[in-house]
């Protein structure tokens, strides 16, 4: 069975504030992959980052950095000087290296930022 | 490289109508999967098409609904005697097979689907 857990449901900050996502996911596979989307208010998810199990390095993409710590099971998500453009809803996914391998979404979590 | 595009973006229909939503993908996209999302929840898994097979179908895929991808290329999604149940965002997407996947899946903008 597999799980992923975003306990933010709603999290507002003033822009330029650095925000934390925090996603946790349950698998008993031991190849699989995270992912983070972004569903903007126009609805369409945007694809942001891939992982891969074996993977622990964190990830820096501009003012996007990931952190991912397999002995916790966790994939957490930061922004760091937050803008108003960053408001939107945030998935967290994991893909099973068996089966269909289609992504199982957290339930999001959704970002306002506020000017 | 065009995206994932979904036709029609809007849908309402009447209790009991059969409605078919269309999905093209990117086009050197092997994978195909829909997904359905309700409001505050994120997306469920449907069914998904390598090339032109429908290799898995999700437990939410009732017989109401059926699936294809004739040629691998689009595919159609369609829900028989629609239910007020079924309102939603029908989500489609693509992804690429190779070698060191599974790769991201890239979504279109989906169709939402309005039973009254």
């Amino acid at each position: 069975a597999q799980k992923v857990t975003q306990a933010q449901t709603e999290i507002s900050v003033v822009e330029k504030e650095d925000v934390t996502l925090d996603c946790v996911y349950e698998t008993r596979d031991t190849t699989y992959y995270l992912f983070w989307y972004k569903q903007p208010p126009s609805g369409e998810l945007v694809f942001l980052i891939r992982r891969n199990s074996f993977d622990e390095q964190n990830e820096i993409s501009g003012r996007y950095s990931w952190n991912f710590q397999k002995s916790t099971s966790s994939f957490n998500f930061t922004i760091t000087a937050s803008q108003v453009v960053d408001s939107a809803v945030y998935f967290c996914a994991l893909i099973n290296q068996t089966g269909a391998n289609n992504l199982f979404f957290g339930t999001g979590t959704r970002l306002t930022v506020i000017p | 490289d065009t995206g994932v595009s979904q036709n029609p973006r809007h849908k309402i229909t009447k209790r009991g109508q059969n409605v078919t939503f269309r999905c093209d993908p990117i086009s050197e996209h092997n994978r195909l999967y829909w997904y359905r999302q309700t409001l505050g929840q994120g997306p469920e898994f449907l069914t998904y098409f390598q090339n032109e097979a429908q290799l898995e179908k999700s437990r939410l895929l009732s017989d109401r609904f059926s699936a294809e991808r004739p040629k691998g290329s689009f595919s159609t999604l369609e829900i028989q005697r629609t239910e007020q149940g079924d309102s939603a965002m029908y989500l489609c997407a693509s992804s690429r097979l190779l070698a060191g996947g599974p790769y991201e899946q890239y979504f279109g903008p989906g169709t939402r689907l309005t039973v009254t």
